[in-house]
Formats: structure tokens, C-alpha cells, sequence
């Protein structure tokens, strides 16, 4: 079956620090990869996505990379804000037209000044 | 501007009472979903609806009825809320994915239900 996991949190940065959330998946079929993010009070909104292998998902300074030898797409940003701070979701397309999503269990991200 | 709109940000119900939670999105989506969200167990599905009148169940449907009457409206139903419903429900749209494409799914800010 489909699943997706993602590293523990939380994760604690000081700005400006590398950041890298990981996360692997298990699929049947090609699904479509994306990265949620949650910010204090909302609801989820989608920061970037990958439709197949190789594709590198970009968004506001954040990218992962569709891995299907190592069934990873990865979160990496290069230096992190405090505005960074939210709870990060990897997710799993699947189901065809019903278009339907497995997520991950979200990792919170804590960026100090 | 695309828009996921929820009926109520928080709402505190007794044991035991019937509980409407509404979301309404103006982007003309076929599918619609409810979602709980809760510590350590990130978004769970509760039912999705990919029409008006259809609907299928998700992965924890159990307590929950829904109900999709017009195109935009996608209701959830808690019969006889319990302690164990107290969470954080989500309600998302999208368009219908094709073979090997999926889209992404809009999201609303949420409803906090907590259950007494």
C-alpha cells in the first residue's frame, strides 16, 4: 500500500542555518510528491510539488528532489527565517481521478533569531 | 483570490449532541475532503465526496456521517459527539487528478472542535 514517513520534530534552527526534513515514501504506481506548510492558526497550504522522478519541486527558497531510486523527496531551504516557523507536511498523491493525498506526520520547525 | 472557507475557527459541544461543521469553496472543485488533524498522527481522512450526492468513506470514518447537497458544500456530521472527536477538522478541495498527475488540494484555516 501507499505511506509516507517523515523525521520526528521538532526541529530547533538558529536563522540562517541549512535545514533538511526528510522523507520517504512507499508507492504503488507513480504518484505525485508535495510538501505542506502549516503556520501558527491555518490551515495547510502547499509550498512546492513533484510530479515524477527527478522533477525538483521549488517555492520560496525551499526545493526537494522526486527520488525514485531511494523513494525520498527530501525538504532542503539554505538558510532558514524565523518566518520559517510552521509545521512542514510531506504528502502522497494517489487514487486517480479522486485525487486523494496520505500525509506524513508533520515536523515542526522552531527558527530562532 | 481561491477560497476554502469553514463555518466556525472553534466550537465547544457537550457528549452526546448532533454537530454540523460546514465548508464552502468557491474554486467549482469536483472532490472535496474532511480531514482530522491530530498530535503525532498528522491529517487523517474521514470521507471524501468526488460529485454532488457521491461520497465515499476515508480511513477513519467511523462517528461521522457527511452530506454534499450543492457543488460547493461539503458538510460533516458528528451524530452523537464523544470526548474522543475533541480535534483540529479540516476541510480541502481539489480538481480531479489524471492518470499519473495529481493537484494539489486547497485547504481551509480549520475548526477546533473540542467535545465536553
Amino acid at each position: 500500500g501507499n505511506s509516507v514517513t517523515q523525521m520526528e520534530g521538532p526541529v530547533t534552527l538558529s536563522e540562517e542555518a541549512f535545514l533538511t526534513i526528510n522523507c520517504t515514501y512507499t508507492a504503488t504506481g507513480y504518484p505525485s510528491l508535495f510538501w505542506y506548510v502549516q503556520y501558527p492558526g491555518e490551515g495547510l497550504q502547499l509550498l512546492l510539488k513533484a510530479t515524477k522522478a527527478d522533477d525538483k519541486g521549488s517555492n520560496k527558497g525551499f526545493e526537494a528532489t522526486y527520488r525514485k531510486e531511494t523513494t525520498s523527496f527530501h525538504l532542503e531551504k539554505g538558510s532558514v527565517q524565523v518566518s520559517d516557523s510552521a509545521v512542514y507536511f510531506c504528502a502522497l498523491g494517489y487514487g486517480g481521478a479522486t485525487n486523494k493525498l496520505i500525509f506524513g506526520t508533520g515536523t515542526l520547525l522552531a527558527v530562532q533569531p | 483570490d481561491v477560497k476554502v472557507t469553514q463555518s466556525s475557527r472553534y466550537l465547544v459541544k457537550r457528549t452526546g449532541e448532533k454537530v454540523f461543521l460546514e465548508c464552502v469553496q468557491d474554486m467549482d472543485h469536483e472532490n472535496m475532503f474532511w480531514y482530522r488533524q491530530d498530535p503525532g498522527l498528522g491529517l487523517r481522512l474521514i470521507y471524501f465526496s468526488y460529485d454532488v450526492k457521491m461520497k465515499e468513506k476515508g480511513d477513519i470514518p467511523e462517528g461521522y456521517s457527511v452530506s454534499r447537497e450543492k457543488k460547493e458544500r461539503f458538510s460533516l456530521i458528528l451524530e452523537s459527539a464523544s470526548t474522543n472527536q475533541t480535534s483540529m477538522y479540516l476541510c480541502a478541495s481539489s480538481s480531479p487528478g489524471t492518470s499519473g498527475t495529481y493537484n494539489e488540494q486547497f485547504f481551509g484555516p480549520g475548526t477546533r472542535l473540542t467535545v465536553l
